[in-house]
This record gives structure tokens, C-alpha cells and sequence, in this order.
């Protein structure tokens, strides 16, 4: 079973940021944050990942609260190309059998 | 980033017939691979870990006799679905370690219809 809860879906704005919640209150001390997003029809594709800082890539920021049983996933400034389903994912750094949830769909429109 | 490649990216196939799907690690080599098996609107779930040199390991309630699961090389992984049938219509989808890094990198999908 996942070990996080997120919002099925959520719309937003082209140009206006996003931001996707996610819940872990089970987060174990050696499991990071990650996030991956699956665009229609093609594989998931690795966004950021984080233990207990806050964490800013290219692609995102991803703020984790300071018991970890929470985070968020910001796009700053979204596109029409970040329409996908999100998946926030718990997992120890040598653990590569992820287990999906159903994740959050967020539909940017114009 | 690393890249894996699948093919093919799609495949009909009759039933009762066998499709074998290729997982390829470009830039990388990956000594354990992923296979996971998506059904329309829902989540994707784990079939199997693809081991180089040795067995796959199926998760509970995968037939390991069915989906056949080959690692020959560091660089290639293998499935192979035998005496396909319309309720094996998926897409299938790899995915492999990066050994420098702590990301899963995954390939682009394989859409099966079974017809």
C-alpha cells in the first residue's frame, strides 16, 4: 500500500504557480520525499526528492515540513506540458520498488 | 539524466501468441531493472525485479511462468509475455537503478493489446 495521501486531481492556471500537496505522517527517519509525474501515455519521470530540508531544481521546490509527515511540491510558474499525474513517493535511498499511489492529476489550462 | 529505452513503444498481438518487450539502460549499466504493469485510469503497479545474472524476483500474485522475465547483459532486460490473452492488454513499463545516483529512471512504455 502507498504510504501517502494526495488530492486526486487539481486545476491550474497557465503562468500561475502549483502546488501539490502531499501527506506521509508514517514517513519512517530513512525515507526520503520523491516526486515523479507521468504525462499521458509515457513513463513517470523523476522531478526532486528531499529528506528534511527544503530542496529547488530546475524543474521544482519541494518544501517539507518540519516533522516530515507533510510536503508540497511547488511549479513556479506552470505550462501546458506540466499536465501529468504527480506521485509522491516514501522511500529509503536503496529501495528502488516504488509503490504508487493514485496521485494527484493537475490539469494546467490556458 | 540516465536513459532507458523500451521497445517497442506499442504491439497487438493475437491471442494466445507471445510479445516480448526490450528495456535498455543507454548511458548506464544496471545490474537490477524494474517491471511494472499499468491498466487504463489506474496507478501503476511493481510486477517483478529484473536481476543480472540470476532469477527475477515476481511479486505476490504475478505469474512467473506467464511473464518471463530475462537480465543477460547490464544493459538489457527483457519480458516476455507468453500466451497473451485480452485481459494481459497493458502498458508496461521498466524502469532501472541509476548506480550514481539514488533516482529510478524509466523507459517510455509499452502499450500491449491483445486481441
Amino acid at each position: 500500500d502507498a504510504k501517502t495521501t494526495q488530492p486526486p486531481s487539481m486545476d491550474c492556471a497557465e503562468g500561475r504557480a502549483a502546488n501539490l500537496p502531499c501527506n506521509h505522517s508514517t514517513i519512517s527517519g530513512n525515507e526520503y520525499v520523491y516526486w515523479y509525474r507521468q504525462i499521458h501515455s509515457q513513463g513517470p519521470q523523476y522531478i526532486i526528492h528531499g529528506l528534511k530540508n527544503n530542496e529547488t531544481n530546475e524543474m521544482a521546490s519541494l518544501i517539507i515540513t518540519e516533522d516530515r509527515k507533510s510536503s508540497t511540491l511547488i511549479l513556479p510558474h506552470a505550462t501546458l506540458r506540466d499536465t501529468a499525474v504527480y506521485y509522491c513517493i516514501v522511500r529509503a535511498l536503496n529501495d528502488y520498488k516504488l509503490s504508487f499511489g493514485a496521485g494527484t492529476t493537475v490539469t494546467v489550462r490556458a | 539524466g540516465a536513459v532507458v529505452s523500451q521497445h517497442p513503444s506499442w504491439v497487438i498481438c493475437k491471442s494466445g501468441t507471445s510479445v516480448k518487450i526490450e528495456c535498455r539502460s543507454l548511458d548506464f549499466q544496471a545490474t537490477t531493472m524494474f517491471w511494472y504493469r499499468q491498466f487504463p485510469k489506474q496507478s501503476l503497479m511493481l510486477m517483478a525485479t529484473s536481476n543480472e545474472g540470476s532469477k527475477a524476483t515476481y511479486e505476490q500474485g504475478v505469474e512467473k511462468d506467464k511473464f518471463l522475465i530475462n537480465h543477460a547483459s547490464l544493459t538489457l532486460s527483457t519480458l516476455t509475455v507468453t500466451s497473451a490473452h485480452p485481459e494481459d492488454s497493458s502498458f508496461y513499463i521498466c524502469s532501472a537503478r541509476n548506480p550514481t545516483g539514488t533516482e529510478a529512471f524509466f523507459g517510455q512504455g509499452t502499450r500491449l493489446t491483445v486481441v
